[in-house]
């Protein structure tokens, strides 16, 4: 499979504790983005890395949220101190810069995440 | 930053027959139109995007077009089927090179009737 692939799938954590996510992109793709998508919302930008350099954060990723993508390919996700709030699906994508051009963001499938 | 809103959040239409769904955005630097399907517990899948140098294009029965005049950019899915049941989101992304995030509409459910 040459998709966008995450883990884990599901998650659930208690109030207080601290979850990780890991995304691994489409192997030639250099942008790698973050999203979170609540119950019938679309999903919402929160950050995005070229290569290994976060280049934009949205005003959404409070200072709880860290990702890193430390070599360039995989990346991850960690949110400290989790709340009842944070629960959504975190959703990854990848796609592949072109100079001048805008490319096409492939998804994987998401990790659901329930804070009880 | 941009606003983008999608209508209808709920569309039933006949198997065979047309769907039609339609987005207005606020930013006029936007320039990169994709529509993305989403099943029920999987990530969106892109099914065809627009740039604002076109003003329309076609995929076999799926069709995007885009009036930028008007800030507005509609999907049409002709002869629906089954399987086109989902939800459809739209986005837009504004800045240069692609570097921002996409900015999503709300979703629409389409729902094929037999």
């Amino acid at each position: 499979d040459t998709g966008v692939s995450q883990d884990p799938r599901h998650k659930i954590t208690k109030r207080g504790q601290n979850v990780t996510f890991r995304c691994d992109p489409i192997s030639e793709h250099n942008r790698l983005y973050w999203y979170r998508q609540t119950l019938g919302q679309g999903p919402e930008f929160l950050t995005y890395f070229q290569n290994e350099a976060q280049l934009e954060k949205s005003r959404l990723l409070s200072d709880r949220f860290s990702a890193e993508r430390p070599k360039g390919s995989f990346s991850t996700l960690e949110i400290q101190r989790t709340e009842q709030g944070d629960s959504a699906m975190y959703l990854c994508a990848s796609s592949q810069a072109l100079r001048g051009a805008y490319n096409e963001q492939f998804f994987g499938p998401g990790t659901r995440l329930t804070v009880l | 930053g941009e606003n983008v809103e999608q209508h209808p959040s709920t569309l039933s239409v006949q198997e065979g027959d047309s769907a039609v769904i339609k987005c207005t955005y606020s930013d006029s630097a936007s320039n990169y139109f994709p529509w993305y399907k989403q099943e029920l517990g999987k990530g969106p899948q892109l099914i065809i995007d627009i740039r604002s140098n076109v003003g329309e294009k076609k995929d076999q029965r799926i069709a995007v077009t885009l009036n930028k005049t008007a800030k507005h950019f509609s999907l049409h899915i002709t002869e629906t089927q089954p399987e086109d049941s989902a939800v459809y989101f739209c986005a837009a992304i504004s800045g240069g090179g692609g570097a921002d995030g996409l900015t999503f509409g709300k979703g629409t459910h389409l729902i094929i009737q037999p």
